[in-house]
């Protein structure tokens, strides 16, 4: 079964840039039958979809984030990433990969088991 | 953007009891493409639902969901102990994709 797993720095000081990877395993992002997507969600608050990749390298996101998010595929590696600029305190929050069905199906399955990132000087 | 909001906040009901959660949408989502997921403490939201009431594999049948439009609903029609979390909705009917602020089902 299809598993993934965030990983990257749990500290990240305001305005620098936040970069996340999702490593996947027991399926392949090059396969084009699913989206990879990064959601986020602040301590004790709802979730966030920031947006998603397909495995030629489309992507779509959040207009609220658009202007500082990059999210980018490496298919040999299986992984997928986040690049988030200009980070502020409002940025702290677990943030999650998770697999997005296709048109219609666009449903979250499964999902990596969450990264906390904090934003502090 | 669709906001989706849920209700109530917390719910307090007692293990064997029903449970009614509300998620309404600022405007309608096409086809029923709304999905219900929960999430424990410490972890990952899960798929429980999708297209308003389809369950998802393995998710046991006292879940349920049901509604169009603006208005949907999940039922549990008894809670066992391991239901007590929070039910987030999400629809995906068009971009961005937006969840619901989330209810807590906690023990009476």
């Amino acid at each position: 079964q299809v598993q993934l797993q965030e990983s990257g720095p749990g500290l990240v000081k305001p305005s620098q840039t936040l970069s996340l990877t999702c490593t996947v395993s027991g399926g392949s992002i090059s396969s084009g039958t699913y989206y990879w997507t990064w959601i986020r969600q602040p301590a004790g608050k709802g979730l966030e979809w920031i947006g998603r990749i397909y495995a030629n390298g489309n992507t779509l996101y959040n207009p609220s984030l658009k202007s500082r998010v990059i999210i980018s595929v490496d298919t040999s590696n299986n992984q997928f990433s986040l690049k988030l600029s200009s980070v502020t305190a409002a940025d702290t929050a677990v943030y999650y990969c998770a697999r997005e069905g296709l048109m219609g199906t666009n449903w979250f399955a499964p999902w990596g088991q969450g990264l906390l990132v904090t934003v502090s000087s | 953007e669709i906001v989706l909001t849920q209700s109530p906040g917390t719910l307090s009901l007692s293990p064997g009891e029903r449970a009614t959660l509300s998620c309404r949408a600022s405007q309608s989502v096409s086809s029923s493409y709304l999905a219900w997921y929960q999430q424990k403490p410490g972890q990952a939201p899960s798929l429980l639902i999708y297209g308003a009431s389809s369950r998802a594999t393995g998710i046991p049948d006292r879940f349920s969901g049901s509604g169009s439009g603006t208005d949907f609903t999940l039922t549990i029609s008894r809670l066992e102990p391991e239901d007590f979390a929070v039910y987030f909705c999400q629809q995906y009917g068009s971009s961005p994709l937006t969840f619901g602020g989330g209810t807590k089902v906690e023990i009476k």
